[in-house]
């Protein structure tokens, strides 16, 4: 069972900001990683498949990085619409496993 | 346009039986692994399985396994998520989500149900 650790579990950012976000597994999970957006009451987003292919509509202020067992999710200047959680998904051979989330607050 | 409409939010008590439903339109059903996700009161997302509706092919995350089923009717495209016997640690709120083309990752999910267990 494939574990993925994600941090930080709280990030406090101003608008304008670079913030990064890390998952790490713990075996390797090749580029087989989605990173999501959820805002409170409601379902999560998509944003970033295959480590670093960005979905169709999402802003190209995200992007994504990483292969094996350490990724990274980086907004390159932070909006206010971003301040959410974010969660990474490991899906490889039929399984799948979220982090356990990041918040990201206003600072 | 790809929808997932799950049903309505359920109140239960300790013990008893439910199966929560997701109808799924504006793609193929049947070819498109379809799976649920749990998220607890103010915690994070848990992936707990998923089913490839073509021919009911299941995959349950282990600490899931023997806990709910998974099922689909593929001829009212609807996807279910079913209990035999509820626990107040059931209370969540649960989404179901259509997999990308042959892969696992969510790339459309419904609005979420929510389930609340108490005696």
């Amino acid at each position: 069972d494939i574990q993925m650790t994600q941090s930080p579990s709280t990030l406090s950012a101003s608008v304008g900001d670079r913030v990064t976000i890390t998952c790490r597994a713990s075996q390797s999970i090749s580029r087989w990683l989605a990173w999501y957006q959820q805002k409170p009451g409601k379902a999560p987003k998509l944003l970033i498949y295959e480590a670093s292919r960005l979905e169709s509509g999402v802003p190209s202020r995200f992007s994504g990085s990483g292969s094996g067992t350490e990724f990274t999710l980086t907004i390159s200047s932070l909006q206010p619409d971003d301040f959410a959680a974010y969660y990474c998904l490991q899906y490889n051979n039929f399984s799948g496993k979220f982090g356990q989330g990041t918040k990201v607050e206003i600072k | 346009e790809v929808q997932l409409v799950q049903s309505g939010a359920e109140v239960k008590k300790p013990g008893e039986s439910l199966r929560i439903s997701c109808k799924a339109s504006g793609y193929s059903f049947s070819t498109y692994w379809i799976g649920w996700v749990r998220q607890m009161p103010g915690k994070g997302l848990e992936w707990m399985g998923i089913i490839y509706p073509d021919d009911s092919d299941t995959r349950y995350s282990p600490s899931f396994q023997g806990q709910v089923s998974i099922s689909v009717d593929k001829s009212i495209s609807t996807a279910y998520l079913q209990w035999g016997s509820l626990q107040a640690s059931d209370t969540a709120m649960y989404y179901c989500a259509k997999s990308a083309s042959g892969v696992y990752y969510f790339d459309y999910w419904g609005q979420g149900t929510l389930v609340t267990v108490s005696s």
